[in-house]
């Protein structure tokens, strides 16, 4: 299967410094990302959809203007995290999709935050 | 409006023994979609099964089987013969398939399961 890495895996801030996650996929192109936060103890909670080349689609109650996501190619989608606060911390997860990987998304390993 | 239920948010289950996680689902369309994935403490997803709408026999993956049951509208997923690395939180997904892979997944709120020596 298709391969997809994140990084930072873990980051530490200070409350009102922006942070960049970044998600790629190793072997494959992906034609569709997804951004996922999740709280302890809580299930995924899908935040945007992107695909290349056109502006995210984010669900209902996300700040687009607070959460950044750019899907630059094929193989790279971007989350920005700006103006980070406490509430922010969380664990976000990407996966990728795309018409050659068969009814799958695959996910990224993770992205803890930690906001102080 | 999609939805997904997972009614058990911690099991047991002894070594070597057999486990039912249980997921219900609702949808309004034909199609679609029915994941489960693994959730160890480090936090990567791990996909373990998929079953399709239209899929007439039950997907299975190794040790794990989906048992779906489409008029009632559930598809649990089975582990045989636990093993201690079966501790995990385990997640039922359902993705409309009108768009084929590029469709988000809707999650449900997870089974702890915790295999005991």
């Amino acid at each position: 299967g298709a391969v997809v890495s994140q990084h930072p895996s873990r980051v530490i801030c200070k409350s009102g410094t922006s942070v960049k996650i970044e998600c790629r996929s190793l072997d494959f192109q992906a034609t569709t990302m997804f951004w996922y936060r999740q709280f302890p103890k809580q299930s995924l909670m899908l935040m945007a959809t992107s695909n290349e080349g056109s502006k995210a689609t984010y669900e209902q109650g996300v700040e687009k203007d607070k959460f950044l996501i750019n899907h630059a190619s094929l193989t790279l989608s971007t989350l920005t995290v700006t103006s980070a606060h406490p509430e922010d911390s969380s664990f976000y997860i990407c996966s990728m999709a795309g018409w050659k990987l068969n009814n799958e998304q695959f996910f990224g390993p993770g992205t803890r935050l930690t906001v102080l | 409006a999609q939805k997904i239920t997972q009614t058990q948010p911690g099991m047991f289950v002894q070594e070597k023994e057999a486990v039912t996680l249980d997921c219900t689902y609702d949808t309004s369309d034909q199609s679609y979609g029915l994941f489960w994935y693994k959730q160890p403490s480090s936090g990567e997803m791990i996909f373990l099964i998929y079953q399709g709408s239209y899929d007439e026999q039950n997907a299975t993956e190794g040790r794990y089987s989906l048992n779906f049951q489409k008029a009632r509208k559930s598809a649990n997923l089975v582990i045989s013969a636990s093993q201690l690395g079966d501790s995990a939180m385990y997640f039922c997904a359902m993705r409309e398939n009108r768009g084929g892979a590029t469709n988000k997944l809707i999650f449900g709120t997870g089974t702890l399961l915790a295999v005991q020596p």
